[in-house]
């Protein structure tokens, strides 16, 4: 079956601007986690979501980064006002029960000029 | 203190050989327990969950001492295509959270 789907894959832009990172989980998977990963660095936990419940953002880095989970499917990562400093690759991962193993999307490489 | 310390390495070894990693945890609460593989600029994926009894997949090995709170992972006779960054994860199911270590950088060369 299909796996994790991010888009877009690469995203330039300029410092000031919004941008909306997509995930689209494996089917049937209940959790789904955002991280980040800097060049050369380890992955830094973001956001998760598990079902209905309320999700935990205790990993979001300031007020501009937010994120969604619509029908308790896709998801939609958030950053206002980008700065330099939010240029990363921003990785999304599923699992079919929270706790499980992770499988990870491709991740979108942003770039903030 | 971060939760979970692996040496950065890089590793470097040729065909053939035996390697092996560890990787350290802080929180003696944690309870599952993974190694996963990342090739340069790709994501994460899943090599293997470690069991408390040790498990092996092929020509990977992954052990658990949870006394000393450490797991490994050994690979034997390498291949050039484990050349790779080996990722040590650990999941506090208490917080619903999985903290990962840096990564151990294998190079194997012919």
């Amino acid at each position: 079956g299909a796996g994790v789907s991010q888009s877009p894959s690469n995203k330039v832009t300029e410092k000031g601007k919004d941008v909306e990172l997509r995930c689209d989980p494996i089917s049937g998977h209940t959790a789904l986690y955002w991280y980040r990963q800097s060049l050369g660095q380890g992955l830094e936990f973001l956001i998760y979501f598990q079902g209905n419940s309320a999700p935990d953002k205790s990993g979001l880095p300031s007020d501009r980064f937010s994120a969604e989970r619509t029908g308790g499917s896709v998801s939609t990562l958030t950053i206002q006002r980008t700065q330099q400093e939010d240029s990363a690759v921003y990785l999304c991962a599923s699992s079919y029960r929270v706790n499980e193993k992770l499988f990870f999307g491709s991740g979108t490489q942003l770039s903030v000029l | 203190r971060k939760e979970v310390e692996q040496d950065p390495g890089p590793f470097n070894v040729p065909e053939g050989a035996t390697v092996a990693f560890n990787c350290t945890y802080s929180n003696s609460a944690s309870q599952s327990f993974f190694w996963y593989r990342q090739d340069c600029r790709k994501e994460p994926k899943l090599l293997m969950s470690v069991y408390s009894s040790g498990n092996e997949d092929g020509r990977f090995t992954a052990q658990l001492n949870r006394a000393s709170q450490y797991i490994s992972l050994l690979i034997r006779d390498s291949k050039l295509s484990d050349s790779a960054t080996y990722l040590c994860v650990v999941n506090m199911r208490d917080f619903n959270k999985f903290y990962f270590g840096s990564g151990t950088k294998l190079n194997v060369k012919p």
